[in-house]
């Protein structure tokens, strides 16, 4: 099974500041990376996948990259509504399984 | 736009079988994959399995000996069977489409929280 470990657990940051968040792979996933944030009581929403595609209507803040083990997704400029737990989620061939990591959660310092 | 609500019993007992729909609005289930997610309270998110239009289903090896997922064309719903759960079932319980043929999701719906106890 792959891990994906996140770093950091937190991040405390100013809005306006840049978020640097962290995603590593057990074994390479190639470009089959997304990123989600979740708001409490909500459902997560999918920001970016195949590691630097952003989804329909996510703002241009939000950028990812990366490739086989290390991914990083960026929030150039944090506004208020960006403090959220954010997971990053891989899909592997073999074995056939989708698992994400264990969330950051960018909170107001 | 596609829409997803979950409906089920928010209480199952241990050793039983947890149920749950999730009903698809405003497009066709006869298209996409679709997926059951969890997220125990305070913890994080956990793919169950999934389920492609054309019958094939891949699910969590954690979960695969209890897990069954369907789908109801004609009621334009997907389904979840969990069998012999216990009080680590506990979770806030999502549904979810995947976009187009990539394995990430899209559209969830809002969840639906179940507790397993007696």
């Amino acid at each position: 099974e792959i891990v994906l470990t996140q770093s950091p657990a937190t991040l405390s940051l100013s809005p306006g500041e840049r978020a640097t968040l962290s995603c590593r792979a057990s074994q390479s996933v190639g470009s089959y990376l997304a990123w989600y944030q979740q708001k409490p009581g909500q459902a997560p929403r999918l920001l970016i996948y195949d590691a630097s595609t952003r989804a329909t209507g996510i703002p241009a803040r939000f950028s990812g990259s990366g490739s086989g083990t290390d991914f990083t997704l960026t929030i150039s400029s944090l506004e208020p509504e960006d403090f959220a737990v954010y997971y990053c989620q891989q899909r592997s061939n073999w074995p056939p399984a989708l698992t994400f990591g264990g969330g950051t959660e960018v909170e107001i310092k | 736009q596609v829409q997803l609500q979950e409906s089920g019993p928010g209480l199952v007992k241990p050793s039983e079988t947890l149920s749950l729909t999730c009903t698809v609005s405003g497009g066709s289930i006869s298209s996409n994959y679709w997926s059951w997610i969890r997220q125990p309270p305070g913890k994080g998110l956990e793919w169950i399995g999934y389920f492609y239009y054309s019958g094939s289903t891949n699910y969590n090896p954690s979960l695969k000996t209890r897990v069954t997922i369907s789908l109801d064309t004609s009621k334009n719903h997907f389904s979840l069977r969990l069998s012999s759960v216990t009080a680590a079932d506990t979770a806030v319980y999502y549904c979810a489409r995947h976009l187009g043929g990539y394995h990430v999701f899209d559209i969830w719906g809002q969840g639906t929280m179940v507790t397993v106890s007696s």
